[in-house]
């Protein structure tokens, strides 16, 4: 079974709207943690925005921030006032409490493209 | 700001030849990872290092593959005998410290290609 799905193989907005991207979550663990990261054309890959499973409020980072819904195990990116250099993969990936070092298991990736 | 810096950036091989890929990690952290993306597709684990040993490995990281640190700022990763299907991108990542909201850092890379 996916441990992380991301459902939205391409995600097309205009400069300066809203976007969410979805990602969806399985585990067994109560103790994990919930990551966006940002992949552009060039390769490189960028933390975003964190979110705890025990983290009362959703996490914000300037125009990012996640919509965590622990009971649906969703974690959405949302990202407010979309701009041109926001056009790139975006992966979701979770960390669960395993042995020291665990790993990141990530999503598929959405593709955001951004136009304007 | 410190960074994970990787070398080569883009590395090309022919299958069954050994390769290393190198990484220096951020000079703080104490756990460092190897990642692999296949063109297209989404971000694999392949391995996790921490106090000078393997901590968790995937089913991806078979004996073909190892890692070392070969002294307090180097991280490598070599394949001994390389596959057409190894051609991917490699990543490496670090952290600070184990606690759960520690981010992990990547490099920027290395594209392996194998003829």
């Amino acid at each position: 079974a996916q441990k992380i799905t991301q459902t939205q193989p391409g995600m097309f907005v205009q400069e300066k709207e809203a976007v969410t991207l979805d990602c969806t979550y399985d585990t067994s663990d109560q103790s994990y943690g919930l990551f966006w990261y940002k992949q552009p054309s060039s390769g490189e890959m960028i933390f975003l925005i964190y979110q705890g499973s025990y983290d009362e409020q959703n996490a914000t980072e300037g125009r990012y921030s996640l919509n965590f819904q622990k009971a649906r195990k969703s974690a959405n990116l949302v990202i407010s006032a979309s701009q041109l250099g926001d056009s790139a993969m975006y992966f979701c990936a979770m960390r669960e409490v395993r042995v020291a070092g665990t790993a990141l298991i990530f999503g598929k990736g959405t593709t955001l493209s951004v136009s304007s | 700001e410190p960074e994970v810096t990787q070398t080569p950036s883009h590395q090309v091989t022919q299958m069954g030849q050994e390769v290393i890929l190198r990484c220096v990690p951020i000079s703080n952290h104490l756990y460092f990872y190897w990642y692999r993306q296949i063109l297209g597709q989404k971000v694999e684990f392949l391995v996790s290092f921490y106090n000078n040993e393997i901590s968790e490995k995937s089913e991806i990281f078979d004996d073909q593959f190892s890692v070392e640190r070969p002294d307090g700022s180097n991280f490598t990763l070599k394949i001994r005998s390389t596959k057409l299907e190894d051609s991917a991108m490699y990543f490496c990542a670090s952290r600070l410290q184990r606690e759960m909201y520690n981010e992990q850092f990547f490099g920027p890379g290395t594209r392996l290609t194998v003829l």
